[in-house]
C-alpha cells in the first residue's frame, strides 16, 4: 500500500532557527498536507497543496508540493518556543483517504 | 463550539466489553472520517462518510470494528469484544465535501484503553 516516509524522527531548536523536514513517498499524491499536533490534541491543519511545484506559505511557514507529486517539504523560518510539537505530512490519492507520514517531533535545544 | 467534538475524551474498559465512540462533526460538513493513532505513530484511516453512506471502509481492521451515521451529521464507532491492541487514540475529522480539495479537520480523539 501506499506510504510515506517522513525525516527528521526528530529535532532540537534554538529560538531563531530555521527548520526544515520533508516527506517522500514511493506512489504520487494529488495533494499535500502538513498537520501539527501538541500534546493530548488533534492534528491541526497548517498548509495544504494542490498542484505539483506549487509553492505556499502561512506566516512563518513555507511548504512545496514536489513536482514528480512523489513528496514535501516544509520550512519553518526563524522558529519561537511555540513551534514544538510534532508534525505530520499527509497525502491524499482519491477520495477522502489520508495516509500520513510518522512524523516529526520538534523539541527545544536544552 | 465551532469544531469537531469527540466523546467520551477518555475511555477505560476491560478486555471483552463493547465501547462505542462518538463523533460531532463540523456544522454543515457532509464527509466524516474515522482514523486510530498509536503512541509515536501517524494517524491511520479506518473509514470515511459522504452523507449516511460508508464510502470507503477499507481501513478498518476486522469485523468486531464497525462504525454508523444514520442522519447524515453525528457518527458512532463500534468496537465489539475489545482487545488490548486496540488502546489508540481515535481520532475524528470532517470536510465540507470528500476529494482532493477539502482539507480534514480534526477533534481531539478519543483516548482508549483496554486494560
Amino acid at each position: 500500500g501506499q506510504q510515506l516516509n517522513q525525516s527528521p524522527q526528530s529535532m532540537f531548536i534554538q529560538e531563531g532557527e530555521d527548520v526544515s523536514m520533508n516527506c517522500t513517498s514511493s506512489s504520487i499524491f494529488n495533494t499535500w498536507l502538513w498537520y501539527k499536533q501538541d500534546p493530548g490534541e488533534g492534528p491541526v491543519l497548517l498548509i495544504a497543496l494542490y498542484k505539483a511545484g506549487e509553492l505556499t506559505s502561512n506566516g512563518r511557514l513555507t511548504a512545496q508540493f514536489g513536482i514528480t507529486r512523489k513528496d514535501s517539504f516544509l520550512n519553518i523560518s526563524a522558529s519561537i518556543p511555540s513551534d514544538v510539537g510534532i508534525y505530520f505530512c499527509a497525502g491524499n490519492y482519491q477520495g477522502g483517504k489520508l495516509i500520513f507520514g510518522q512524523g516529526t517531533e520538534l523539541s527545544v535545544k536544552p | 463550539g465551532a469544531g469537531v467534538s469527540q466523546t467520551p475524551s477518555n475511555k477505560v474498559t476491560e478486555k471483552g466489553k463493547y465501547v462505542e465512540l462518538r463523533c460531532d462533526p463540523i456544522s454543515g460538513h457532509t464527509a466524516l472520517y474515522w482514523y486510530r493513532q498509536s503512541l509515536g505513530q501517524g494517524p491511520e484511516f479506518l473509514i470515511y462518510f459522504q452523507g449516511t453512506g460508508a464510502a470507503d471502509d477499507s481501513g478498518l481492521p476486522n469485523d468486531r470494528f464497525f462504525a454508523v451515521r444514520p442522519e447524515g451529521s453525528v457518527s458512532t464507532l463500534k468496537i465489539q469484544r475489545t482487545e488490548r491492541g486496540d488502546s489508540a487514540v481515535y481520532l475524528c475529522a470532517s470536510s465540507s465535501l470528500t476529494g482532493l480539495n477539502q482539507p480534514q479537520h480534526f477533534g481531539d480523539g478519543t483516548r482508549l484503553s483496554i486494560l
